[in-house]
């Protein structure tokens, strides 16, 4: 089945300083990689994703990169804010007609003011 | 309104107890999904529903057993409960629009068995 390694598991920045959080998956048959966002006492929200026929796609602040053929993709968010403060997730499923979405194992993210 | 709601938001109870969560999703969305988060906060699959029908069972113990009444809920009853089975459980749902599966989760279940 399908593994998905996440890395750092905790990461520091200062206010205003990028944040980059990489994960590798497994299986090459993937093909719907999404990005979540916790905060305390809440659920995993959705903040952006990418798709296998996409290099790179962004929003704001907040950028994802997909390398497939090294099996990687990253989130990177600019111009950090304290309410970036939260644990992210990312990760990976086949897509429609099988949308089992194998998570990383997060990345808790401080922003230092 | 809330997307996905669960009930309760905490949950006490004694080791070798059953117990119930639920979960009600008004997105008219046709599946859902149970996880379950442990206390390093991995998350992972439990089950997922489509439409009333069970889609995936990932290796889950059978005292856990999803029930869907309708395509909007999805509840989740724990037989025979286990100090392990301590955890936070999101309920989530998705529309399956292709190619991608933007799945919704509620706000959590945080189980403490004791």
């Amino acid at each position: 089945g399908e593994n998905v390694e996440q890395h750092p598991s905790t990461l520091s920045v200062q206010e205003g300083d990028s944040a980059v959080i990489k994960c590798t998956y497994s299986d090459s048959a993937s093909n719907y990689f999404p990005w979540y966002k916790q905060e305390l006492g809440k659920g995993p929200q959705l903040i952006i994703d990418i798709r296998s026929n996409v290099g790179e796609k962004k929003d704001q602040r907040i950028a994802v990169t997909l390398n497939k053929t090294a099996k990687h993709f990253s989130l990177h968010i600019t111009e950090t804010q304290p309410e970036d403060s939260a644990v992210y997730f990312c990760a990976a499923s086949k897509g429609f007609g099988n949308e089992k979405l194998t998570f990383g194992t997060g990345t808790r993210l401080t922003i230092i003011p | 309104d809330t997307a996905v709601s669960q009930t309760p938001k905490y949950l006490v109870t004694q080791m070798g107890n059953d117990k119930s969560i639920k979960c009600e999703q008004n997105l008219g969305h046709d599946t859902m999904y149970w996880y379950k988060q442990d206390s390093k906060k991995f998350l992972k699959i439990m089950f997922s529903y489509n439409n009333k029908e069970l889609i995936i069972n990932e290796t889950v113990p059978n005292r856990f057993s999803p029930k869907s009444p309708d395509k909007a809920h999805l509840n989740l009853h724990i037989n025979s409960l286990e100090l392990g089975d301590s955890a936070v459980y999101f309920c989530a749902s998705s529309d399956r629009i292709p190619p991608q599966n933007i799945q919704y989760f509620g706000a959590g279940t945080r189980l403490s068995v004791l």
